[in-house]
């Protein structure tokens, strides 16, 4: 149960795009369309931006989009915003209702 | 609106036990899987353990297998988490989280504002 790789900072300025890697290994990421991402602000509880990849929840703008390359996940914001400033969180289905995270990335809006 | 709220936490010796109880309100509880999630102070998220709706199976990080006990109430929309020979590294603050589905928790559609435990002599 090894942590998913997820780079410690990012950032851009207002309007501008940036994308959040996540990379596993082929027991998660590799194996499972089942990669989520989690919005945390401080002193909040996580909330849920994307799931299976790709799929968004109802009310979660759709500047926010994630894919999947082999073993690595991406989460791209587009058209920054100052309320996306917050820490990323990618996740992974790793089998036998086992999920892994990553150790996070603070996304900073310059 | 579905709604959870963590309680039972506090500060506990090291060795000791505490149990947590998250109360569900809002969807129905005994169609969903449910989840802790943990996250020390300053630091990630860690998954602790998943439990299926009827209660028939259990999940366990490897932190915690054989310490912590996941269990529920469907009658009553409750979950809880025994926690038993606690440790330093067991301070955190403790989510309780909804799953998507019945059996399979892939992902975590709704979380708690946490509760915090912490370990400590």
């Amino acid at each position: 149960q090894s942590a998913l790789t997820q780079p410690p900072s990012a950032s851009g300025s207002p309007g501008q795009s940036v994308t959040i890697s996540c990379t596993g290994t082929s027991s998660d990421v590799g194996t499972y369309d089942h990669v989520s991402w989690y919005q945390q602000h401080p002193g909040k509880a996580p909330k849920l931006m994307i799931y299976d990849v790709s799929k968004r929840p109802s009310g979660v703008p759709d500047r926010f989009s994630g894919s999947k390359s082999g073993n690595t996940a991406s989460l791209t914001v587009s058209g920054l915003q100052a309320e996306d400033e917050a820490d990323y969180y990618c996740s992974s289905y790793a089998g036998h209702n086992n999920v892994v995270f990553g150790g996070g990335t603070k996304l900073t809006v310059l | 609106e579905v709604h959870l709220l963590e309680s039972g936490g506090g500060l506990v010796q090291p060795g000791g036990s505490l149990r947590l109880s998250c109360a569900a309100s809002g969807f129905t509880f005994a169609s969903y899987a449910m989840s802790w999630v943990r996250q020390a102070p300053g630091k990630g998220l860690e998954w602790v353990s998943t439990i299926i709706s009827t209660g028939g199976g259990t999940y366990y990080a490897d932190s915690v297998k054989g310490r912590f006990t996941i269990s529920r109430d469907n009658s009553n929309n409750a979950l809880y988490l025994q926690m038993n020979s606690l440790r330093a590294e067991d301070t955190a603050l403790y989510y309780c989280a909804k799953g998507p589905a019945t059996v399979t928790t892939t992902c975590f559609d709704y979380w708690g504002q946490g509760i915090l435990v912490t370990v400590s002599s």
